[in-house]
């Protein structure tokens, strides 16, 4: 079963501008993390949020997490042609101890 | 480098047969996992194991066979019982032990296996 839903399913953008991406799942959580995918490969490890965090930062990256909405958000900062790829939310929900959950992806296009 | 190895990178399995997808890690990571992946889909849970010799059906188990006689290996059998196999089949592994979820996994690069 899907636990998250990231919204919007596709986005397109040009280099330099700010992308945002958003996540809903519908348990409670023990975490949410984001992944992130280049066209036919493996999942590359971006984040991981805490539920008692409200905000993290990675680099160009910003994650913030309200548990009271069941929602997360993914901002990726001045955008480059590389950060083409697709991004997943995961969640771990509380008490399966280490079992991800993934959503359904967004799939982001920067263009020059 | 530490990581996770699947092979083979591609896999064509004829109708009725079984294959075994192979993963193997050197993280000294105890939790292994095997999701399925379809086109323009997430991913669904297979199996996973978080400690040798020991494993639990996910999401989607049937049609699918595991072990765990190893830390390092968790090899996935697509069997015959498997209607539509025809996917990316990933493998990760993670630290996190029994009660412990606070990790991120590592993910391998893929298997894509069709049925012809």
């Amino acid at each position: 079963s899907q636990q998250g839903e990231e919204d919007p399913q596709a986005l397109s953008i040009q280099e330099g501008e700010n992308a945002t991406m958003n996540c809903s799942y519908k348990t409670s959580i023990n975490n949410l993390q984001w992944y992130r995918q280049n066209s036919g490969r493996g999942l590359v490890h971006l984040i991981l949020i805490r539920s008692n965090e409200r905000e993290k930062h990675s680099g160009r990256l910003r994650v913030t997490l309200d548990t009271s909405k069941k929602s997360s958000s993914l901002l990726i900062t001045a955008s480059r042609a590389a950060d083409t790829a697709s991004y997943f939310c995961a969640t771990v929900p509380t008490g399966t101890a280490s079992k991800l959950t993934f959503g359904t992806g967004t799939r982001l296009q920067v263009t020059l | 480098d530490g990581g996770i190895t699947q092979s083979p990178k591609y896999l064509f399995r004829k109708e009725g047969q079984n294959v075994t997808l192979s993963c193997e890690q050197n993280l000294n990571h105890d939790a292994m996992y095997w999701y399925r992946q379809d086109p323009g889909q997430g991913l669904r849970l297979i199996y996973y194991s978080q400690i040798v010799n020991d494993f639990q059906k996910g999401d989607i188990a049937e049609g699918y066979s595991v072990s765990r006689e190893k830390k390092e290996s968790f090899p996935l059998t697509v069997t015959s019982a498997q209607k539509n196999p025809t996917a990316f089949y990933l493998c990760a592994s993670s630290v996190g032990r029994r009660g412990e979820p606070g990790y991120g996994y590592t993910f391998g690069s893929g298997t894509r296996l069709t049925v012809v």
